[in-house]
């Protein structure tokens, strides 16, 4: 399974813009980027995938460098309720009903300060 | 409401005794999942199964079992053998066609004592 790498924490201020960085030098042509969040004591909540364009929805925006080897999630005002544990996450492609779990890494951990 | 369910949210067990978490989706996926989350760590994929009556071991199998007879249900049993059972369960499912997200349910917290 391809890996992620991520920082271990970030923090940032309120209102302002986060740049959530997220390596995987051995992803697959075939691997989307996925993007999870968990707050404390909850079950990760789904924020973005993409596979080679930037993608952007309600909640992010996802930058997906051209050799794919590296994705940034950008939050483009932080808030206080975006603190949370940030996952970057490779999902393979099902083949015949094989494939397709998420293998999730340590994650980054935001902090958002008023 | 559709979603992904799972019961108890604690749960206390003695040491030796095998002990059953439930986890049911209404969404109509055929894909679910297992995790196992400890203090300040990642999640850790424990089985997960594509299609009913199917299922693949993940990272941290050993120590537990699954079944899938149902579409809607992916009952997860810690065994007696599972040497370090106190942990968040986290239970997903998704759709298996295409690159969609999982959904989660808000996990169950096992304590054995």
């Amino acid at each position: 399974d391809a890996k992620t790498t991520q920082p271990n924490s970030m923090e940032s201020n309120e209102e302002e813009p986060v740049h959530l960085p997220c390596n995987h030098s051995t992803i697959s042509g075939t691997d989307y980027i996925h993007w999870y969040r968990q707050l404390p004591s909850q079950g990760p909540e789904y924020v973005i995938h993409g596979l080679t364009s930037n993608v952007n929805n309600r909640m992010a925006s996802l930058a997906i460098a051209e050799d794919r080897k590296s994705s940034t999630l950008i939050l483009h005002r932080a808030t206080l309720r975006d603190a949370a544990v940030y996952y970057c996450i490779l999902r393979e492609e099902l083949i015949y009903n094989q494939g397709g779990k998420l293998i999730f890494g340590q994650g980054t951990e935001l902090s958002v300060k008023p | 409401d559709g979603g992904i369910t799972q019961s108890p949210k604690y749960l206390f067990r003695k040491e030796g005794q095998n002990v059953t978490l439930s986890c049911e989706q209404n969404l109509n996926h055929d894909a679910m999942y297992w995790y196992r989350q400890d203090p300040g760590q990642g999640l850790r994929l424990i089985y997960y199964s594509q299609i009913v009556n199917d299922f693949q071991k993940g990272d941290i199998a050993e120590g537990y079992s699954v079944s899938r007879e149902k579409k809607e249900s992916f009952p997860l049993t810690v065994t007696s053998a599972q040497k370090n059972p106190t942990a968040f369960y986290l239970c997903a499912s998704s759709i298996t066609v295409g690159q969609t997200e999982a959904f989660f349910g808000q996990g169950t917290r096992l304590t054995v004592v």
